[in-house]
């Protein structure tokens, strides 16, 4: 069964903060992802990690980056977090291959005031 | 880059009815089409899936269409229960779940007791 996780469920962090959210999958994954989700607009690509140490940017990477040193971690960083980053933060992972699907983790609430 | 466009954006449907939620795509080399289904406070869950070589799917009560001539695709629900509520959304990708997913906006599918 693949297992997701999330180092929390929910996190508040003030204006100016650097924010880490960590994802951690036990499946051997290749590729991972971090996705946004929005009230009205969806899932939103973030970025996302062929492999270890590779990162490849999605739709709306603009005051993030990610980091992979291990093959089943990926991490988002909010460099300097502000309010309009408050949102549902989804990670995801899939083996590499076009023909398996992409398991998605509990998410973690962030609230950024 | 590829559009997604989801239509309703909320359904609601008596129990026992049909329920049906449409998507249009708009790269053409888009040739993989999820559904997931996120219920109040839940990860999404992928329901059924669709790739371009194929023009329906069934899975029990679930369908899905695929008409790559007007890049549109359908999820069809029979015989709707209280546990189909959920936001459904579609997506798409050119590499399965290789690649990062576009997804629509969501319909809010509202069963009718």
């Amino acid at each position: 069964d693949v297992k997701v996780t999330q180092s929390s469920r929910y996190l508040v962090k003030r204006t100016g903060e650097k924010v880490f959210l960590e994802c951690v999958q036990d499946m051997d994954h290749e590729n991972m992802f971090w996705y946004r989700q929005d009230p009205g607009l969806g899932l939103r690509l973030i970025y996302f990690s062929y492999d270890v140490k590779m990162k490849e940017k999605g739709d709306i990477p603009e005051g993030y980056s990610v980091s992979r040193e291990k093959k089943e971690r990926f991490s988002l960083i909010l460099e300097s977090a502000s309010t309009n980053q408050t949102s549902m933060y989804l990670c995801a992972s899939s083996l590499a291959g076009q023909d398996y699907e992409q398991y998605f983790g509990p998410g973690t609430r962030l609230t950024v005031t | 880059g590829e559009n997604v466009e989801q239509h309703p954006s909320t359904l609601s449907v008596q129990e026992g009815d049909s329920a049906v939620i449409k998507c249009t795509y708009s790269d053409s080399a888009s040739n993989y089409f999820p559904w997931y289904k996120q219920e109040l406070g839940k990860r999404p869950q992928l329901i059924i899936d669709i790739r371009s070589n194929v023009g329906e799917k069934k899975d029990q009560r679930i369908a899905v269409t695929l008409n790559k001539t007007a890049k549109h695709f359908s999820l069809h629900i029979t015989e709707t229960q209280p546990e189909d509520s959920a936001v459904y959304f579609c997506a798409a990708s050119r590499r399965g779940g290789a690649d990062g997913l576009t997804f629509g906006k969501g319909t809010h599918l509202i069963i009718q007791p």
